[in-house]
C-alpha cells in the first residue's frame, strides 16, 4: 500500500458527459502528478502541482482540468468525455516538487466511455 | 523515436532464470525510474537512480549516464515477478517520460 488513495476504482460514464477523479496523497506530500495510461498511448503525464499550485503540465487536454485543494488533495476533472479518453487515470505524489523525490502511485482509477 | 526505448517488448522465463530488461533514452535526466505494474492495474515504485547501481532483493538496476542507458536484473526469477515492468525518465520540469513497457512472463 503506498498510501495514496483514489476514488472512485471504477466508473462508466457515457460520450459527451464529465467526471471527476479523486486523490489523497500520502501524509506529508505536496506534490501531486496525474497521469494517463490507455492502450494505444501508453502512460503519459498529464499535470503536476505542488501545494495548491500548477508546477507542470504535459499532455493534457483542454477538456481536462485539475486542481490541488488545501488539504492537498487534488481533483481531475473530464469533461465532454470521448470514446478515446478511456483509461486508467493515476496519481502520484511525492514529498515535494523536487526531482530527487521519489513517486508513490495510487491504484487507478479505470475510466470507462461508453 | 520515442524518448524513452525498452527492451524487449516481452519477455518469457522459466523459474530460476536471470532476466534483463534495457532502457534507453536520448534526452538527459535527472532521474530514472523503475516500475512494476501487476496484472491488476496498480503501479510500484522498484528504484530511482540517477548514477551507478541499486539492489533491492532479488532485483538489481543500473544506469549508464554517459551511454543514456539503464538495466533492470532479475535474477532467481520467480512467477511473482510475472508483470510488466515500466521505464520512466525524469527530465526538465519533473516530467516523467515513460517506456512502453516489458511485459515478462515467469513460469514455473
Amino acid at each position: 500500500d503506498s498510501g495514496v488513495t483514489q476514488t472512485p476504482k471504477h466508473l462508466i460514464t457515457a460520450t459527451g458527459q464529465r467526471v471527476t477523479l479523486r486523490c489523497s496523497p500520502r501524509s506529508g506530500d505536496l506534490s501531486v502528478y496525474w497521469y494517463q495510461q490507455s492502450l494505444d498511448q501508453g502512460l503519459q503525464f498529464l499535470i503536476q502541482y505542488y501545494n495548491g499550485e500548477e508546477r507542470a503540465k504535459g499532455n493534457i487536454l483542454e477538456r481536462f482540468s485539475a486542481q490541488q485543494f488545501p488539504d492537498l488533495h487534488s481533483e481531475l476533472n473530464l469533461s465532454s468525455l470521448e470514446l478515446g479518453d478511456s483509461a486508467l487515470y493515476f496519481c502520484a505524489s511525492s514529498a515535494s516538487g523536487q526531482e530527487y523525490n521519489e513517486q508513490f502511485f495510487g491504484p487507478g482509477t479505470r475510466l470507462t466511455v461508453l | 523515436k520515442n524518448e524513452v526505448e525498452q527492451s524487449p517488448q516481452n519477455l518469457t522465463a522459466q523459474e530460476g532464470e536471470f532476466i534483463t530488461i534495457n532502457c534507453s533514452y536520448s534526452v538527459g535526466i535527472s532521474a530514472l525510474h523503475w516500475l512494476q505494474q501487476h496484472p491488476g492495474g496498480g503501479i510500484v515504485s522498484l528504484f530511482m537512480l540517477s548514477s551507478g547501481k541499486k539492489k533491492h532483493g532479488r532485483l538489481i538496476a543500473t544506469i549508464n549516464i554517459q551511454e543514456k542507458h539503464s538495466s533492470l536484473h532479475i535474477t532467481a526469477s520467480h512467477p511473482r515477478d510475472s508483470a510488466v515492468y515500466i521505464c520512466a525518465v525524469r527530465a526538465a520540469g519533473n516530467k516523467l517520460t515513460f517506456g512502453g513497457g516489458t511485459r515478462v512472463l515467469v513460469k514455473p
